[in-house]
């Protein structure tokens, strides 16, 4: 079955960085485009970073734009979110999606990984 | 960017009842390209509607999805004690954005 499992959280300095990473299996991973979703501890889900199935093209929401960074290795299934100069808004839980495109139907996520980012 | 208006915020009804969940989109979504997921607290959120009116697999026909431009409507027919929930429109025309979601409360 479908699994995409995140790891790599935890709690960091202000200004500090961190790398998550997300290991995909059950589905054709350098087949589809991958996202960064996150959502802060009581809040909606805001999509963060987006990366084309062969890492050709990257896409960032403009509040992580400059600062967070994602790619991929497809020989080991694995999305990466490279996050630098973190601040206290980025505290979230981190979401590894395969979402919901054009023309294709499917849609998983994982389980999350809680980003806590404080003094 | 697309930005989406859920309403409303909360809804409170009972199991039996009709719930009626609206999406409002700042610009047109193309094509429709608009998603309904339901999230339970701890849990990743699940798709439930593409295309705004497909049903994703698995997910009963008591949901339902309606709408095009810029609004867009979720139906749940009979509400079930698991379907008490938060529920969040997704727009994946343009970019990708979230709406704020609606938190579906039993009354």
């Amino acid at each position: 079955q479908v699994q995409l499992v995140e790891s790599g959280g935890g709690v960091v300095q202000p200004g500090g960085s961190l790398r998550l990473s997300c290991a995909a299996s059950g589905f054709t991973f350098s087949s589809y485009g991958m996202h960064w979703v996150r959502q802060a501890p009581g809040k909606g889900l805001e999509w963060v970073a987006f990366i084309r199935y062969d890492g050709s093209n990257k896409y960032y929401a403009d509040s992580v734009k400059g600062r967070f960074t994602i790619s991929r290795d497809n020989s080991k299934n694995t999305l990466y979110l490279q996050m630098n100069s973190l601040r206290a808004e980025d505290t979230a839980v981190y979401y590894c999606a395969k979402l919901i495109a054009v023309a294709q139907t499917v849609d998983y996520w994982g389980q999350g990984t809680l980003v806590t980012v404080s003094s | 960017e697309i930005v989406l208006t859920q309403s409303p915020g909360t809804l409170s009804l009972s199991p039996g009842e009709r719930a009626t969940l609206s999406c409002r989109a700042s610009q047109s979504v193309s094509s429709s390209y608009l998603a309904w997921y339901q999230q339970k607290p701890g849990q990743a959120p699940r798709l439930l509607i593409y295309g705004a009116s497909s049903r994703a697999t698995g997910i009963p026909d008591r949901f339902s999805g309606s709408g095009s431009g810029t609004d867009f409507t979720l139906t749940i027919s009979r509400l079930e004690p698991e379907d008490f929930a938060v529920y969040y429109c997704q727009q994946y025309g343009s970019s990708r954005t979230f709406g704020q979601g609606t938190r579906l409360e039993i009354k």
